[in-house]
């Protein structure tokens, strides 16, 4: 969905390194998530923002930070990257209300050797 | 939260209807059933969402029993084009508290 744009979508980095993966929508959507996909594990998130001022954590927050920088921005870093994150990444955006659906980016694909 | 499960895979034919049954016995009062659709390399999208009994749009009809307890995507006459992984989604999102759950979804697989 091009209302939601995933930067880099794909990165290949080395144990250790710090990276930062971005998102931005233009839904004009409070609520933006990460999540993480592993083959036959589905989606798991990561952590979640309900406005600029709100950060939580999700189901796998271990090893991760997000920083909500503004309404249309939020962006995942792994501090010390290991190679058991390496996964395809997806950024999510929802409207306020409870029933909405989300929308999700195109994802990043990363490779921690 | 609620768990839900699904059929890892499923196969049919082209110009079939596929019905793909979510289990979530523990759904909330206030939880909506949704269900996304992804193909390889990109991220989920959204196909129907429902609270009790029938919904339908112009893609998909979603059936939802009295109890709430299960829930069945029905996709008529398929094609090669819907052959993807199909997630269930059980929750809503309140404040302070998420409470949305991706199952492992089912991979459909259409045969020509």
């Amino acid at each position: 969905d091009a209302d939601v744009t995933q930067t880099p979508r794909n990165r290949i980095t080395k144990t250790g390194k710090r990276i930062m993966l971005e998102c931005s929508q233009t839904k004009g959507h409070d609520r933006m998530y990460w999540y993480r996909q592993d083959p036959g594990l589905g989606l798991r998130l990561i952590y979640y923002s309900f406005d600029v001022k709100d950060i939580n954590k999700g189901e796998i927050s271990d090893g991760y930070s997000v920083s909500r920088q503004a309404q249309a921005k939020f962006s995942l870093s792994l501090e010390s990257a290991i190679p058991n994150q390496t996964a395809l990444y997806f950024c999510a955006t929802r409207g306020s209300s409870g029933e909405e659906t989300q929308y999700f980016g195109p994802g990043t694909r990363l490779l921690v050797l | 939260l609620a768990k839900t499960t699904q059929p890892i895979s499923m196969d049919s034919y082209e110009g079939q209807e596929v019905n793909i049954t979510c289990s979530h016995n523990n759904i909330a009062t206030n939880d909506y059933i949704t269900w996304y659709q992804q193909f390889p390399s990109q991220g989920p999208r959204f196909i129907i969402q429902g609270y009790k009994t029938k919904v339908t749009n112009e893609v998909a009809s979603l059936f939802i029993p009295a109890d709430r307890k299960s829930s069945t995507l029905s996709l008529p006459r398929v094609s090669l084009s819907d052959t993807a992984v199909y997630y269930c989604l059980v929750g809503i999102s309140n404040f302070g508290n998420e409470k949305l759950t991706f199952g492992t979804g089912t991979r459909l697989t259409i045969i020509p």
